[in-house]
C-alpha cells in the first residue's frame, strides 16, 4: 500500500537551533501535506496545509515564521521548526491523501532542551 | 468548530477481554467519523469508518456505529489480542468524505492487551 516517509523518529536539539522534518511519498505524488502536531495529553491538531509549488496555508495560531514549510515537490514536504524552543517540544505528524484514503507518517518526536 | 472527545488512557486488558473505546464529537453538520490506530513505530492506519448516521464501520473484528442522536462513535471489540496493543485515534471530517482532507482528531486512547 502507499507509504509516508517521515524522519526522523525522534530528534533532541538545543533551546535555539532549527529543526528539519521531512515527509515523502513512497510510491504516489503528494500534492497536499498536513501537518499535525501533538502535544502531551492534548488531540492532535493540525498545524498547516501544504500544496506543492505554492505557499502553505496555516492554521490560525500558528506562526508561520516559525514553523517554515516546504514542499518543493511532488514527493517531498518537509516542517522546519526555527530556533527552537522547550514549548516546541510535541509529536509531529505528516499525512496526506491517495486513492480516495488518507496516509500518515509514522511521527516525530522533537524535545528541546 | 468542531472537536472530538475520547476516553483517556491508558486501557489495560487481559487477552479475550471486551474493548469500548468511548468517543463523543462536536460538529456542525454531518460529518464523516474515523478510528484510527498507530501501532509502535508507525504511523497512522484508518481501521474504520461511517459516513452516515446509523452506519457501523466494522474492520479487523473492531466496530462503531454511527450514533447522530448521541453524536457518539464508540469502538468496540469483542475479543482483545496482544497484536491488538496500541493507540487508538477517533477522528471526524467535514470535508469530502473520498478525498484528502483536514481531520479533527481526540486526544487518542493507548491500549496495551496483556497475556
Amino acid at each position: 500500500g502507499a507509504v509516508v516517509s517521515q524522519h526522523p523518529s525522534w530528534v533532541i536539539c538545543k533551546s535555539g537551533t532549527s529543526v528539519k522534518i521531512e515527509c515523502r511519498s513512497l510510491d504516489f505524488q503528494a500534492t497536499t501535506m498536513f501537518w499535525y502536531r501533538q502535544f502531551p495529553k492534548q488531540s492532535l491538531m493540525l498545524m498547516a496545509t501544504s500544496n506543492e509549488g505554492s505557499k502553505a496555508t496555516y492554521e490560525q495560531g500558528v506562526e508561520k515564521d516559525k514553523f517554515l514549510i516546504n514542499h518543493a515537490s511532488l514527493t517531498l514536504s518537509t516542517l522546519t521548526v526555527t530556533s527552537a524552543h522547550p514549548e516546541d517540544s510535541s509529536f509531529y505528524i505528516c499525512s496526506t491523501g491517495h486513492n480516495e484514503k488518507l496516509f500518515f507518517g509514522s511521527g516525530t518526536q522533537l524535545s528541546v532542551l | 468548530g468542531n472537536s472530538v472527545t475520547q476516553m483517556e488512557g491508558p486501557v489495560t486488558l487481559s487477552e479475550e477481554a471486551f474493548l469500548t473505546i468511548n468517543c463523543t464529537y462536536t460538529a456542525t453538520g454531518y460529518p464523516s467519523l474515523f478510528w484510527y490506530v498507530q501501532y509502535p513505530g508507525e504511523g497512522l492506519q484508518l481501521l474504520l469508518k461511517a459516513t452516515k448516521a446509523d452506519d457501523k464501520g466494522s474492520n479487523k473484528g473492531f466496530e462503531a456505529t454511527y450514533r447522530k442522536e448521541t453524536t457518539s462513535f464508540h469502538l468496540e471489540k469483542g475479543s482483545v489480542q496482544v497484536s491488538d496493543s496500541a493507540v487508538y485515534f477517533c477522528a471526524l471530517s467535514d470535508g469530502p468524505t473520498g478525498t484528502a482532507s483536514k481531520l479533527t482528531f481526540g486526544t487518542g486512547t493507548r491500549l496495551q492487551v496483556t497475556l
